[in-house]
């Protein structure tokens, strides 16, 4: 088993949607990075985050570090959001685990 | 400005041979990452370097050896290199160590490595 699952593995949606992709993960940590790897393979992190919400325009990542859970939302979902989307806990203060990542496609 | 610079983009190589990829960040970050993405996309750590210290060693096979002649540059250098050694390669970099929040991540945009 994988100390970090996402899920689902591949989500294809309509523009417009609410967007959930999830992420379970059995090792303890200090934090967890969202990630949004693109078609062109290029990597941009979008959140850091320890513990509650935070939200980046039509982003939100949530994180209950006791249930070990992270959820990442898009909200008025766009053609441009379709990406792979990584989540990536850390263990201790310097090593990242990553999800095999959640294949996002957003028809118009 | 790009913030995070690798290059080369692709190499294509052949078994045996040695090999360097180049990584720079302009960002003044302290901590600087290697990256592998294998054919399954999975992501992982391979070494992390802290004003050009050691911090992280993956169990990596010995053929890799980075370089950080100072803290703006971590350079890749693979010795013969294997059929298995193709993948992606990604250099990142933060300011502090990527545990501490409110510390990014920032990639570079990869290198493509193909070993025949």
């Amino acid at each position: 088993k994988n100390e970090v699952e996402q899920s689902p593995q591949n989500l294809t949606a309509q523009e417009g949607e609410f967007i959930t992709i999830n992420c379970s993960y059995s090792v303890g940590i200090s934090a967890l990075h969202w990630l949004q790897q693109h078609p062109g393979g290029g990597i941009v992190s979008l959140f850091m985050l320890s513990s509650g919400k935070k939200k980046h325009g039509r982003l939100i990542a949530t994180i209950n570090i006791q249930e070990k859970h992270s959820s990442l939302h898009i909200t008025a979902s766009h053609p441009r959001d379709s990406a792979v989307y990584i989540c990536a806990p850390i263990q201790g203060a310097q090593k990242l685990v990553f999800g095999q990542g959640t294949r996002l496609t957003i028809n118009p | 400005d790009t913030a995070v610079s690798q290059t080369p983009k692709y190499l294509v190589t052949q078994m045996g041979n040695d090999k360097s990829i180049k990584c720079e960040q302009n960002l003044g970050h302290d901590t600087m990452y290697w990256y592998k993405q294998d054919s399954k996309k999975f992501l992982k750590i391979m070494f992390s370097y802290n004003n050009k210290e050691l911090i992280i060693n993956e169990t990596v096979p010995n053929r890799f050896s980075p370089k950080s002649p100072d803290k703006a540059h971590l350079n890749l250098h693979i010795n013969s290199l294997e059929l298995g050694d193709s993948a992606v390669y990604f250099c990142a970099s933060s300011q502090e160590l990527v545990g501490v929040v409110g510390s990014p991540l920032h990639f570079g945009n990869g290198t493509r490595l193909t070993v025949t």
